[in-house]
């Protein structure tokens, strides 16, 4: 049972495109994310959201966007796709506490 | 702003011995620090969460301090195990917000 899921797993595209990767959480959370790991192993938080309220980390480019049709999901629009852009992106859920995130498997995603 | 800083270099350690990972952030002291595992191509896996009121937290073999004069967080292994190996990654969060920073975490080699 996949607390929580993502896909897909790779995503190969090239420049100028637009992408999507989506993301269901089943263990019923308020909160979700989005992260961004780079090669350097950096986690950086993207996007937090809950049904109150959407979070943005205000060095995040507006060709990314965050769309949740239900409290379960959260999935991440990228618009015109730069090199830049190639990472590993989490999407991630928790209580609205501090007692951890529960993160997805990643999305590799590489832009030619 | 807040930073959170782990060695970037690999802790390399034999088996049976107790591993220790260091976690320093800079500016205020944060409310709650998190600790991380995370496995090549997986996303982190939380693993304990220590309160600033907190000086210890334990959890079978794992511990963590959390010293607010030395802005520090230990992180140890006892009785460490191959199995043990992955990268360990703290992560902070403060002022009412339950959204982590990371830091870029610290890779474990335990050898046989």
């Amino acid at each position: 049972d996949t607390a929580v899921s993502q896909t897909p797993k790779y995503l190969v595209t090239q420049m100028g495109n637009d992408k999507s990767i989506k993301c269901e959480q089943n263990l019923g959370h308020d909160t979700m994310y989005w992260y961004k790991q780079d090669s350097k192993k950096f986690l950086k938080i993207m996007f937090s959201y809950n049904n109150k309220e959407l979070i943005i980390n205000e060095t995040v480019p507006n060709r990314f966007s965050p769309k949740s049709p239900d409290k379960a999901h959260l999935n991440l629009h990228i618009n015109s796709l730069e090199l830049g852009d190639s990472a590993v992106y989490f999407c991630a859920s928790s209580q609205d506490s501090p007692d951890g995130q529960y993160f997805g498997p990643g999305t590799r995603l590489t832009v030619t | 702003s807040q930073k959170i800083e782990q060695n970037s270099e690999a802790l390399n350690i034999q088996e049976g011995k107790t591993a220790t990972l260091t976690c320093n952030y800079t500016n205020y002291s944060p409310a709650y620090l998190q600790w991380y595992r995370q496995d090549p191509g997986r996303g982190p896996v939380f693993l304990l969460l220590i309160r600033e009121n907190e000086k210890e937290k334990r959890k079978e073999r794992l511990k963590v301090t959390f010293d607010t004069t030395l802005k520090q967080s230990l992180f140890h292994i006892t009785a460490s195990q191959p199995a043990d190996s992955a990268t360990y990654l703290c992560a902070q969060a403060s002022g009412g917000s339950y959204i982590p920073t990371f830091g870029r975490g610290t890779s474990l080699i335990v050898h046989p």
